[in-house]
């Protein structure tokens, strides 16, 4: 089973860029992760999705602004241009079969 | 457009039961395997339970195997989760999501919440 880690919290300034990382556990540093925002309030929504070599899959209304990317056991969400609606909780996501895991979540404060 | 839409929450006395619905919309059901996920307040997400597209392959998180039950009804496009002896600690918000095609949750539900409280 594997296990996600993420920090706690990040924060950055409007209009600026923040990148949220996602760890794998060992031996499971091949899997795929999805991200999924969850603004104040709501219910989660689908990101994007990200494999070990980079490549991905972005959610229909998901802006650009949001981008992935994949290193080793990381796997990594950047915001551009942080807007106010960015604060939020991003939780990150993987599966063995149809069993998921879930990381704990980091806030993101836009200052 | 792809829709799920949970029912079914409320208040419950511990030891209690409870029938959660998740009405689904805007795509193939039988074609998806479902899942739920809940939210304790002010924590973060917790896989429950997911079900296959046929019904044929379920599974449960450690915390509720031998109480919770999830089945689907393909003909009325619906999954459900039955919660039997219900705890304190099963408190949250629960949520539907859809599984897509390469496996992680693409579409969720708004969610409806659970209150185990005497």
């Amino acid at each position: 089973q594997p296990v996600l880690t993420q920090s706690s919290s990040a924060s950055a300034s409007l209009g600026s860029s923040v990148k949220l990382t996602c760890t794998l556990s060992s031996g499971h540093r091949t899997y795929i992760i999805a991200w999924h925002q969850q603004q104040p309030g709501k219910a989660p929504r689908y990101l994007m999705k990200v494999e070990s070599s980079g490549s991905y899959n972005k959610g229909s209304d998901t802006p650009d602004r949001f981008s992935v990317s994949s290193s080793g056991a990381d796997r990594y969400l950047t915001i551009s241009n942080l807007q106010s609606e960015d604060e939020a909780d991003y939780y990150c996501e993987t599966w063995d079969s149809y069993t998921r895991v879930f990381g704990g979540g980091t806030k993101v404060t836009v200052l | 457009e792809v829709q799920v839409v949970e029912s079914g929450g409320g208040l419950v006395q511990p030891g209690g039961s409870l029938r959660l619905s998740c009405a689904a919309s805007g795509f193939i059901f039988s074609s998806y395997g479902m899942s739920w996920v809940r939210q304790a307040p002010g924590k973060g997400l917790e896989w429950v339970s997911s079900i296959s597209g046929s019904g044929a392959n379920i599974f449960y998180a450690d915390s509720v195997k031998g109480r919770f039950t999830v089945t689907r009804d393909n003909s009325r496009n619906t999954l459900y989760l039955y919660m039997n002896n219900l705890r304190a600690e099963d408190t949250a918000i629960f949520y539907c999501a859809k599984i897509g095609s390469t496996s992680h949750s693409d579409y969720w539900g708004r969610g409806t919440l659970v209150t185990v409280s005497s």
